[in-house]
């Protein structure tokens, strides 16, 4: 079955760093697009970025744009979301998504990780 | 962005009664791109409806989506208790992809 596990969330202060890893089993890793979905606390959802399932195009939410990257390790399994220039703003829980589609950032979200929370506070 | 509204905001219930969930988007959604998810407290979003009208694996029966253009319906035929949650839809026939605010159905 599919499985999505998020790590490497935590207590940051503005302005920090943060790296997210997300490992994928169950299915073929390398033939999907993946993303990044958060949730503020007792908020909605808000898309954050996507990742081709080759890794050579990517797309962001504005309000991330130029300060998180997303990447992948198709050798691994794994996807990255580096976050840098924290903002208070950014505190949610961080998703690990699975897309429906190999290569389109317009996708459903069919299988979705437990989630990682990262805070930032001073 | 298309801007995705749902209504009402919360929907209170008995289990066995009839749930319809309204999704209004703020441009027509192309190829009836919607989805439909439900969220428990302290869990991940759970894909129901894709396509606005087809179940994901798994999804009981009980579990239907309509609509196209800029309106959309979730609807659950005999609400069961497992189902009392938050439901949220999503649009992806345009970039970004974008989340309604989420409909919270509680029990009466």
């Amino acid at each position: 079955q599919v499985q999505l596990v998020e790590s490497g969330g935590g207590v940051v202060q503005p302005g920090g760093s943060l790296r997210l890893s997300c490992a994928a089993s169950g299915f073929t890793f390398s033939t999907y697009g993946m993303h990044w979905v958060r949730q503020a606390p007792g908020k909605g959802l808000e898309w954050v970025a996507f990742i081709r399932h080759d890794g050579s195009n990517k797309y962001y939410a504005d309000s991330v744009k130029g300060r998180f990257t997303i990447s992948r390790d198709n050798s691994k399994n794994t996807l990255y979301l580096q976050m840098n220039s924290l903002r208070t703003e950014d505190t949610a829980v961080y998703y690990c998504a699975k897309g429906a589609y190999s290569s389109s950032s317009n996708s459903y979200f069919d299988y979705w990780g437990r989630g990682t929370l990262v805070t930032v506070s001073s | 962005e298309i801007v995705l509204t749902q209504s009402p905001g919360t929907l209170s219930l008995s289990p066995g009664e009839r749930a319809t969930l309204s999704c209004r988007a703020s441009q027509s959604v192309s190829s009836s791109y919607l989805a439909w998810y439900q969220q428990k407290p302290g869990q991940a979003p759970k894909l129901l409806i894709y396509g606005a009208s087809s179940r994901a694996t798994g999804i009981p029966d009980r579990f239907s989506g309509s609509g196209s253009g800029t309106d959309f319906t979730l609807t659950i035929s005999r609400l069961e208790p497992e189902d009392f949650a938050v439901y949220y839809c999503q649009q992806y026939g345009s970039s970004p992809p974008t989340f309604g605010q989420g409909t919270k159905v509680e029990i009466k």
